[in-house]
């Protein structure tokens, strides 16, 4: 079964502090995975989309790692601010059935003051 | 203004009752989709469209209709809500036909609240 697992489900940091959020996933065949990023009361908004080829992929702050060996991805943020606080949903896209997307239930990252 | 745009962002009705939830896109996009999204759970796809002659079910279809009015509006209508249709709805689109490269781009979302 295609499956999306990100961990923790929630995650509080200070102000200034790096986090790490994981993505595992049992998709296949795989053809990409992206992050978005959904603040409160809005749309999620899409991060980065990385490939089969890609492993390493960054968007400002925010570092994403793919090893699709594994099948594990990581989000990387750098130097958090509070308007980092949003949910981060890892979202893997299926080769096959019309390109499926197979969404993560999302990790709550708070950053505080 | 927003590139999508979803209306009502806020609805509250009785079980039973009639509803719709519209979606407009100025990005020119093809593909358009409805998602729902529930505490806990990951975004499900309830309906998608290719173009105004294509709509396809998603995997949580049952209790839900849409209509393609024109390349950029795609409704969502609960012909009879219950409550366990509360969640928060999401409308999408992209521009690739290849979803498998294809950006969503996400609307702000309509809260539905059935009682």
């Amino acid at each position: 079964k295609n499956q999306v697992e990100q961990s923790p489900q929630s995650l509080i940091i200070l102000e200034g502090k790096n986090c790490t959020l994981q993505c595992n996933y049992t998709v296949s065949p795989f053809s990409n995975l992206r992050w978005y990023k959904q603040d409160t009361g809005r749309g999620p908004v899409s991060l980065t989309i990385m490939t089969f080829s890609e492993n390493t992929k960054s968007n400002g702050r925010y570092t994403a790692t793919l090893d699709a060996d594994t099948k594990q991805s990581s989000l990387h943020i750098t130097a958090s601010q509070l308007s980092d606080s949003a949910s981060y949903i890892c979202v893997v896209s299926a080769n096959n059935q019309g390109g499926k997307l197979i969404f993560g239930q999302g990790t709550e990252l708070s950053v505080k003051p | 203004d927003a590139d999508v745009t979803q209306t009502p962002r806020n609805r509250i009705t009785k079980t039973g009752k009639r509803i719709m939830l519209e979606c407009s896109q100025t990005k020119g996009h093809d593909r358009m989709y409805w998602y729902r999204q529930d505490p806990g759970l990951g975004l499900r796809l309830i309906y998608y469209s290719f173009d105004v002659k294509d709509i396809n079910k998603g995997e949580i279809s049952d209790g839900y209709s849409v209509s393609r009015q024109a390349q950029a509006k795609f409704s969502l209508s609960l012909e009879s809500a219950i409550p366990n249709q509360t969640a928060l709805y999401f409308c999408a689109t992209s521009e690739s036909r290849d979803s498998n490269t294809g950006e969503l781009f996400f609307g702000e979302g309509s809260r539905l609240t059935v009682l």
